[in-house]
């Protein structure tokens, strides 16, 4: 299993440039999320999906979109890149916990910077 | 609102040393569930504990242990003999209920730990 994938590694935007992240999971989870690290602020929640076709807003959500059009698959859009979207992005995924949360599984991070 | 504070920002110590991570929580849940992950020089955020609110036996992992304290509202982690395999980023995360669940984490600032060899 590879787990949670991210495509791209790393990726140069100038402002105002669209890109769209790209999440893939082979666990058959059902909770995707996506996460924005920057330093001394820890990972902070953008987005997050309970299931296929649903998605909802984190804690930081203005200047994304996303969409979760297949189970395994959830994208993070940037459609006007601002210098302030520049970041490590990261995302994970998990099993619905029911009441009790499982762990989430992380893909590698995808490290953004926007001139 | 939930709120995680890691203080330490950065420690190092050398090899074979026990250090000890803090993590103070902030949270108006009854029910609510502590976490620890690491974020080695390779970026990848792995999971290392999991602990419920009702739950405050502290837990021995190999060299790794937590000491969770409601009263002080605390979950810290010790690493006994440190190696410099454990040099990493430290996280400490909190999730409370929310319409689906548990599973939104609020995570602290972090803790880059070094080992010096």
């Amino acid at each position: 299993n590879a787990g949670v994938t991210q495509t791209p590694k790393f990726r140069v935007l100038k402002t105002g440039q669209s890109m769209t992240l790209l999440c893939a999971q082979d666990m058959n989870h059902e909770y995707m999320y996506w996460y924005r690290q920057d330093p001394g602020m820890g990972l902070r929640l953008i987005h997050y999906s309970v299931g296929e076709g649903t998605t909802a807003k984190g804690e930081v959500p203005d200047g994304y979109n996303v969409s979760r059009l297949k189970k395994q698959n959830f994208l993070l859009g940037l459609e006007s890149a601002a210098p302030s979207q520049t970041s490590v992005y990261f995302c994970a995924s998990s099993y619905p916990g029911q009441g009790l949360p499982y762990e989430q599984y992380f893909g590698p991070g995808t490290r953004l910077t926007v001139t | 609102a939930q709120k995680v504070t890691q203080a330490q920002t950065e420690i190092s110590v050398v090899e074979k040393e026990d250090v000890t991570l803090d993590c103070v929580y902030e949270t108006r849940d009854t029910t609510y569930y502590l976490f620890w992950y690491k974020q080695p020089p390779s970026g990848e955020l792995v999971f290392l504990i999991r602990r419920n609110s009702f739950d405050e036996q502290n837990e021995i992992s190999g060299r790794y242990s937590w000491n969770f304290q409601k009263s002080t509202s605390s979950f810290n982690f010790t690493i006994t003999a440190s190696q410099v395999v454990d040099s990493a980023v430290y996280f400490c995360a909190l999730s409370g209920l929310s319409n689906f669940g548990n599973e939104k984490l609020t995570f602290g600032t972090g803790t880059r730990l070094t080992i010096i060899p």
